[in-house]
């Protein structure tokens, strides 16, 4: 079946700008996670959502990153005012929804803020 | 704050070579701990998954154990192959929490 997708796998946008970013979770999943990734490091935990709710968004860095699952699907990770720190892979994760489950991972968005 | 280390950073060995790689995390109270491998450019692929009430888990040539207690994990590939060369991640979950934490990775590289 059909894993996680992200899209776009590349971003490339200048400093200051706005960018969302996509995953679609495989069909079903309840749990969807956003983690970043940088270089020559380990994923870094951003937000977890159960449902349509934000149960865990306390790996968010500051108030310009935000994300939304309005149906309780496809989730959106949005950045505002992006700055040259925010290069990183932007890694998205779904489960079926226990804490036993393991987490599937998608592709990755590149994003490089010139 | 839970951490995870991982040693050795980078390891190259010739094909045919059995091998261990470790991790070590400073909490002991996790609800589980995951291997997964990441190819460049890729997402992650989950390997093995324990229960903090496991040992070991088991996948063909693959063999994960752990140790709660004393914070350490390893990861043993048997008879490698270059097909085998990719980063090997360790990730922690703390119980309580659904965020896993994740070690930098072991580079592995199997020479044919």
């Amino acid at each position: 079946g059909a894993g996680v997708s992200q899209t776009p796998s590349n971003k490339v946008t200048e400093k200051g700008k706005y960018v969302e970013l996509r995953c679609d979770p495989i069909s079903g999943h309840t749990a969807l996670y956003w983690y970043r990734q940088s270089l020559g490091q380990g994923p870094e935990f951003l937000i977890y959502f159960q449902g349509t709710g934000a149960a865990d968004d306390s790996g968010l860095p500051n108030d310009r990153f935000f994300a939304v699952r309005p149906e309780g699907s496809v989730s959106t990770l949005k950045i505002q005012r992006t700055e040259r720190g925010d290069s990183a892979v932007y890694l998205c994760a779904s489960s079926p929804g226990t804490s036993r489950d393991t987490q599937y991972f998608g592709p990755g968005t590149r994003l490089t803020v010139l | 704050k839970q951490e995870v280390t991982q040693i050795p950073a980078a390891l190259s060995v010739p094909e045919g070579e059995n091998l261990v790689l470790n991790c070590s995390f400073t909490d002991s109270a996790i609800y589980n701990l995951q291997w997964f491998r990441q190819d460049p450019g890729k997402g992650l692929t989950s390997l093995l998954l324990i229960q903090s009430s496991q040992r070991e888990q088991t996948s063909g040539r693959l063999n994960a154990s752990l140790d709660k207690s004393s914070g350490r994990s390893t990861l043993y590939i048997a008879a490698s192959q270059p097909g085998d060369s990719a980063t090997y991640l360790c990730a922690v979950k703390k119980s309580g929490s659904e965020k896993l934490v994740f070690g930098k990775g072991t580079k592995l590289t199997v020479n044919p």
